[in-house]
């Protein structure tokens, strides 16, 4: 069984732009959550959705965004990128009703 | 307002010793816990869970206790072994919001020595 792919790995932006990260859940996972990880911040809740639908929303700003598809593969968006944006970013997917979230790789993102 | 807290940045043990990692929490809705683990460049990994109806839940060397009304949690790994070296999360969840959020500590980096 596939685990949770994000795409891409690696990625380095310009301070202004905009980029779109990728996650693709594990077959038979409707629930998909995003995670931000900053040195000494541990993982910080983002946003979660469920059957295309945005479930709950950590205190994050508006420049942060997602979007979930049929297939339940999810992508989140960042505009006007900022340094402070450097970091990993976490995809986690469940099963309904259950709280145990697996992750993928993540996505390191460099604001440059 | 940092709900879960990992008051420990990082723990060094022999290998065949007892590794203990802590874990408080402030919020009383919290109902499930849950310790990853994490290797450079990799995502986190599940290890062992536990609802608040329990107060002890053992998976082979990994044993997480609960102490609700301290609000506190530890996971204790016997013995330990060079391959533990990692980081450890733990993290919370509010059953009663009926989603897959979960609240993380900051990581405790445990270091096993051969």
């Amino acid at each position: 069984k596939a685990g949770v792919t994000q795409t891409p790995r690696y990625l380095i932006k310009t301070r202004g732009q905009q980029v779109t990260l990728s996650c693709s859940p594990i077959s038979g996972h409707r629930s998909v959550s995003w995670y931000q990880q900053t040195p000494g911040q541990g993982l910080q809740f983002l946003f979660e959705y469920f059957s295309e639908t945005q479930r709950n929303k950590g205190n994050f700003p508006g420049r942060f965004s997602g979007r979930q598809f049929s297939n339940s593969r999810s992508e989140m968006n960042v505009s006007t990128l900022e340094l402070g944006d450097s970091a990993l970013y976490l995809c986690a997917s469940s099963l309904p009703m259950s709280t145990e979230a697996f992750f993928g790789q993540g996505t390191r993102l460099t604001v440059v | 307002d940092q709900q879960v807290k990992q008051n420990s940045p990082s723990l060094s043990v022999q290998e065949g010793r007892i590794s203990i990692l802590n874990c408080d929490y402030t919020n009383s809705m919290f109902d499930y816990f849950l310790w990853y683990k994490k290797y450079p460049a990799e995502g986190p990994t599940f290890l062992i869970s536990i609802s608040s109806i329990k107060d002890k839940n053992e998976d082979g060397r990994f044993t997480v206790f609960l102490n609700k009304s301290a609000k506190h949690l530890s996971l204790h790994i016997v013995p330990s072994q060079p391959g533990d070296s990692a980081v450890y999360f733990c993290a919370a969840s509010d059953g009663s919001s009926n989603t897959g959020k979960l609240i993380f500590g900051q990581g405790t980096t445990l270091q096993v020595k051969p």
